[in-house]
């Protein structure tokens, strides 16, 4: 059965700073893995796609890489603002009945 | 706006009443899923359509749950005999086979039970 795995739970560092998140899954068999943010009360918000032929992929100042031999994904984060203060959860797509399986997530905040 | 809509967004009931919950998906996307968030955790997929065949349920979707689509077009997910557990975001994605299966999600719908 697959479990995804975030770590920490929590996460709060000075703005500038670069930061990585991390997730983790048990079973190598995936289609996908996305990273999602999530704003207080709110819905998910797709951050980043790598499929599983992919080692990485960027959007501005968002970097995720996935290596799928060892079951890890990181979200890197370049120069951290304030508003990037948010949940962050991973997710992987199993690949025989397309339903997204979830970390808890990491609440980062970003202070002034 | 061309994203996937809930409504409502937010429903508060008192146990034992019925709940309905509707979802319009971005307009291409032939594929549709449920999940339920509960405070602190991660989103648990209830069920999942392709068209207007629901192609998977998750063991955490009860008697008391019903999901249709019936055009292949909106969805509606209802809740009878709601019960103080029920209480959690409820969030529609939708996706396309041509971008990946990337899933691209609703604000949910919070749901308070009295």
């Amino acid at each position: 059965k697959q479990e995804v795995t975030q770590i920490p739970a929590a996460l709060s560092v000075p703005e500038g700073e670069n930061l990585v998140l991390n997730c983790s899954f048990t079973d190598s068999a995936i289609y996908n893995l996305q990273w999602f943010r999530q704003d207080p009360g709110k819905g998910l918000t797709s951050l980043l796609l790598i499929q599983s032929s992919q080692r990485e992929q960027t959007s501005g100042r968002l970097n995720a890489s996935l290596d799928k031999s060892s079951g890890r994904s990181t979200l890197y984060i370049a120069a951290s603002q304030p508003g990037d203060s948010a949940t962050y959860l991973c997710a992987v797509l199993v690949d025989s009945n397309y339903q997204l399986i979830w970390g808890a997530g990491t609440k980062l905040i970003i202070k002034p | 706006d061309t994203g996937v809509s809930q409504n409502p967004r937010h429903k508060i009931t008192k146990r034992g009443q019925n709940v309905t919950f509707r979802c319009d998906p971005i307009s291409e996307h032939n594929r549709l899923y449920w999940y339920r968030q509960t405070l602190g955790q991660g989103p648990e997929f209830l069920t999942y359509f392709q068209n207007e065949a629901q192609l998977e349920k998750s063991r955490l979707l009860s008697d008391r749950f019903s999901a249709e689509r019936p055009k292949g077009s909106f969805s509606t997910l209802e809740i009878q005999r709601t019960e103080q557990g029920d209480s959690a975001m409820y969030l529609c994605a939708s996706s396309t086979t041509s971008t990946y299966n990337e899933q691209f999600f609703g604000p949910g719908t919070r749901l308070t039970v009295l």
